[in-house]
């Protein structure tokens, strides 16, 4: 029964490349949602997907960033032209409805994103 | 809008003391809830959650948590801290089916 698996853990990125973080929910769960951590700010939502559908993408930056959940596949964050702000830990977490209210989160382990 | 306020960064209590953890909501409707904990290079797991059917809620690990309306105020406690309980604690609420979290906590356990 695997949790909700994201990868890589870690990477490293040149000011100007593009990142893609990868993010499977757990079984049976339609519902995923991206949040960024950075140290002393505690998490930042970004963007909220059910399959093939953007339901919220309030928190995400206007440029450079997008998010898809497509038909099959997993959930993929992805983040052009790297700056040295976007170093953060990345977060993903899924939940079977979502409803936010009796559909608690359960997160993925993270991806660590250092642009160098 | 909903939101939480953390009081504290940063919380030391020695092993066996009791835990305090403050936050603070904002909400023009009854929230939901939630304190959720993250240990080093790991992703949150979910403590307990407050869903207005009692106001005192028990969690994993021996924490609980009291919805105080009158105080606007959902603090989590625990009797007695354990080395293990060292990690970062974050409150959060339900706004417009999203979870949005407070800035955290960081509990350090002193021998």
């Amino acid at each position: 029964n695997a949790g909700v698996m994201q990868n890589p853990r870690h990477l490293v990125r040149r000011r100007g490349q593009e990142a893609r973080l990868r993010c499977s929910p757990m079984k049976g769960h339609s519902h995923v949602y991206w949040y960024r951590q950075l140290p002393e700010e505690g998490l930042k939502f970004m963007v909220y997907l059910q399959k093939e559908n953007i339901i919220d993408e309030s928190g995400m930056p206007k440029e450079r960033f997008s998010a898809e959940f497509p038909k099959e596949g997993p959930s993929i964050l992805r983040i052009q032209q790297v700056v040295r702000g976007d170093s953060a830990a990345y977060f993903c977490a899924s939940s079977p409805l979502g409803d936010g209210r009796n559909s608690p989160l359960h997160f993925g382990n993270g991806t660590r994103l250092t642009v160098t | 809008a909903q939101s939480v306020t953390q009081l504290g960064s940063h919380v030391s209590v020695s092993e066996g003391a009791l835990v305090l953890l403050r936050c603070n909501y904002s909400s023009s409707v009854p929230p939901y809830l939630f304190w959720y904990v993250q240990y080093p290079n790991q992703g949150l797991q979910l403590l307990l959650k407050y869903t207005s059917a009692a106001t005192l809620v028990k969690g994993i690990n021996g924490f609980e948590a009291e919805f105080k309306k009158s105080e606007t105020s959902f603090h989590l406690t625990k009797p007695s801290a354990h080395m293990s309980d060292a990690a970062e604690y974050f409150c959060a609420v339900n706004r417009d089916d999203k979870i949005i979290f407070g800035k955290g906590t960081r509990l350090h356990i002193l021998p």
